[in-house]
């Protein structure tokens, strides 16, 4: 069984340049997750689909982080503009509904 | 979703049997116990679950207290790529609660 692909796996862009991420989550997975992983922190929940409709966004920043997941299937996750503090690592993982959630190997932003 | 007390680190030699400690004392009846490692410049990886009953796969073995309020990860024979951060989370399945990742443990496997 194929895993959670994301893409690309790393990225450098100037500050107030935008960036967007693409992931493909598990075949058959309805859930999708959106993570944020500031360096010496534990991942911290962005966004949440479930099917193509969103269930929690509380924790993204709206003013500039915008997410969509088409058809249910692959997402992408954007920021723009970018700022310094983004630089994170982005994850995505999926699950079947909302149990063990099984996690892509992740983006590394750097933001300059 | 209960919260989680873990050690920030901890060393294990390697051969033997790495014991992760993990406190959630507010847990709730219907929460399980979920551990996740991460291992460096990779997204984290599903090792065990359980509610009450105490769990055992290929990978790890999770031993949960009678009051639930502790938990214990058992890596049998602790190998170098075991060394991770490794995180204890508590929460609802089959519900849309969040996942809450801590600072979870660093583990140290040395030869």
């Amino acid at each position: 069984e194929a895993g959670v692909a994301q893409s690309p796996r790393y990225k450098i862009i100037e500050k107030r340049q935008s960036v967007a991420f693409w992931c493909n989550p598990i075949s058959g997975h309805a859930t999708l997750y959106w993570y944020q992983q500031i360096l010496g922190q534990g991942p911290k929940l962005l966004i949440q689909f479930q099917n193509n409709g969103v269930v929690d966004d509380s924790q993204l920043p709206k003013d500039r982080f915008s997410a969509e997941r088409l058809k249910g299937v692959d997402s992408t996750l954007k920021i723009q503009p970018a700022k310094l503090e983004d630089s994170a690592v982005y994850l995505c993982a999926s699950s079947l509904v909302s149990d063990t959630q099984y996690f892509g190997p992740g983006t590394r932003l750097t933001v300059l | 979703d209960a919260k989680t007390t873990q050690p920030p680190s901890m060393d294990c030699a390697e051969g033997r049997a790495a014991n992760l400690p993990c406190n959630h004392s507010t847990i709730s009846g219907n929460e399980y116990v979920y551990w996740y490692r991460q291992i460096h410049s990779q997204g984290p990886q599903y090792i065990i679950h359980g509610l009450k009953n105490n769990e055992t796969n290929e990978m790890a073995s999770l031993i949960i207290t009678e009051d639930r309020k502790s938990s214990t990860l058992i890596l049998p024979h602790a190998t170098l790529r075991d060394t991770a951060v490794y995180y204890c989370i508590v929460r609802v399945a089959y519900n849309f609660n969040k996942f809450y990742f801590g600072s979870g443990t660093k583990l140290n496997v040395k030869p």
